[in-house]
């Protein structure tokens, strides 16, 4: 199964954007890159996923490379709200985490600084 | 609230005791699936159901393990003869298909304590 890179944690101001990387080097042709968070105590919440072309929604935006190796996830102005463990999931015929289930590496511990 | 709703929050039993937990998912989500998530760790797959059908297990899932979904909606997970290792949280999800791009949607969980 293609696996995900991420740092352990992060930190970054309230109010400021922040910008969550993620390794994929062995990305398929047909996984699409999800992103979740999980706000403590709290069960994951999906955030946004793309395939090829960056994606924009209301919680976030996600930048894919052109190789698709790797893919970030931008919060424009992060929020103390926006604290959270942050998951980059790769779904697909090869990646497992369609019908199977996510594969839930250990993600980005975002730290929001007021 | 039309989220998923799991039940109790929080249990605590002895070693060796059955335990049961209870998912309610989104109404009309054909698709429910179970995790369990340990301190410090990503959720983990355990099984999920298509309707009442149990499609898939995961190698997490001993033996003691059991898990239901009569009718297609809510689910049970179910845990026999508990073992200090079973301690965790476990997450229900559910989603409208199984298509690489529908998200999941998750419920609070239930904490798992084990004396």
């Amino acid at each position: 199964d293609a696996k995900t890179t991420q740092p352990n944690s992060m930190e970054s101001n309230e109010e400021e954007p922040v910008h969550l990387p993620c390794n994929h080097s062995t990305i398929s042709g047909t996984d699409y890159i999800h992103w979740y968070r999980q706000l403590p105590s709290q069960g994951p919440e999906y955030v946004i996923h793309g395939l090829t072309s960056n994606v924009n929604n209301r919680m976030a935006s996600l930048a894919i490379a052109e190789d698709r190796k790797s893919s970030t996830l931008i919060l424009h102005r992060a929020t103390l709200r926006d604290a959270a463990v942050y998951y980059c999931i790769l779904r697909g015929m090869y990646s497992g985490g369609g019908a199977d289930g996510l594969t839930f590496g250990k993600g980005t511990h975002l730290i929001i600084q007021p | 609230d039309t989220g998923v709703s799991q039940n109790p929050r929080h249990k605590i039993t002895k070693r060796g005791q059955n335990v049961t937990f209870r998912c309610d998912p989104i109404s009309e989500h054909n698709r429910l699936y179970w995790y369990r998530q340990t301190l410090g760790q990503g959720p983990e797959f355990l099984t999920y159901f298509q309707n009442e059908a149990q499609l898939e297990k995961s190698r997490l899932l001993s033996d003691r393990f059991s898990a239901e979904r009569p009718k297609g909606s809510f689910s049970t997970l179910e845990i026999q003869r508990t073992e200090q290792g079973d301690s965790a949280m476990y997450l229900c999800a559910s989603s409208l298909g199984g298509s690489w791009t529908e998200p999941q949607h998750f419920g609070d969980g239930t904490r798992l304590s084990i004396l």
